[in-house]
């Protein structure tokens, strides 16, 4: 499709539970990037694929969060052991050349974590 | 690392108003410069872009023109609408690998009729 569909909207999961979101980047969109927007409207990036090759993920906190893009399946961003501080709203993007002209993004999932 | 400084917000205007939105950068290199508007509860949207020095990116009544001199790209429009509500987001993107977009911190505007 012409979008990048980000499922589910939203999300609430208690401390400790296992959060996973899903992406699905436009076709023919070989780079697939992960974003976090916290409270004050920051973001920070994560993580980044070319298909299926984790190319960048200086911004993945290493312990609790872990990301996929398999071939056919929606990309994924799951979270072990969820904690307050991962309430955000988590955003995809992808590119279809590192070519420098921009990223086309997604809605978005707003995880809350109670 | 690369970074992006952009005017604190909130910004308040009338409508009819002109707007203007600071943002300056530093890289290494020579980034593509970009404006992405983000309306309450939505995701983002770009707006415009600009790949090289003293190109002007240009959508919806907005400007940009990338200043290497200065390392600017001040988001400009001359009469604002209550539409133009939102969250404006200056970013840069290295041109070489697939590299992330790094962003300022946003600025939120207002525009009352």
């Amino acid at each position: 499709g012409e979008e990048v569909a980000q499922t589910p909207k939203h999300l609430v999961r208690g401390e400790g539970q296992k959060a996973k979101l899903y992406c699905a980047p436009i076709k023919g969109h070989s780079y697939v990037f992960w974003y976090q927007q916290v409270l004050k409207n920051e973001f920070k990036f994560l993580i980044s694929f070319q298909n299926e090759n984790v190319f960048d993920e200086t911004g993945m906190p290493k312990e609790r969060f872990s990301a996929k893009c398999l071939p056919n399946s929606p990309c994924s961003l799951e979270i072990q052991a969820t904690k307050l501080e991962d309430s955000a709203v988590y955003f995809c993007a992808s590119s279809q050349k590192p070519d420098g002209t921009g990223l086309t993004f997604g809605s978005g999932t707003r995880l809350t974590v109670v | 690392g690369d970074s992006v400084t952009q005017m604190e917000g909130p910004v308040t205007l009338s409508e009819e108003a002109f707007l203007t939105i600071n943002c300056t950068y530093t890289a290494t290199g020579y980034p593509s410069l970009f404006w992405y508007v983000q309306y309450p509860g939505e995701g983002l949207q770009l707006l415009l872009k600009a790949t090289k020095a003293d190109d002007k990116g240009s959508n919806k009544g907005f400007e940009a023109t990338y200043r290497k001199e200065t390392t600017s790209f001040h988001l400009e429009k001359g009469s604002v609408q209550v539409s133009d509500s939102a969250v404006y987001f200056c970013a840069l993107q290295m041109n070489s690998g697939n590299t992330p977009l790094v962003f300022g911190k946003g600025t939120r505007l207002s525009v009352i009729a």
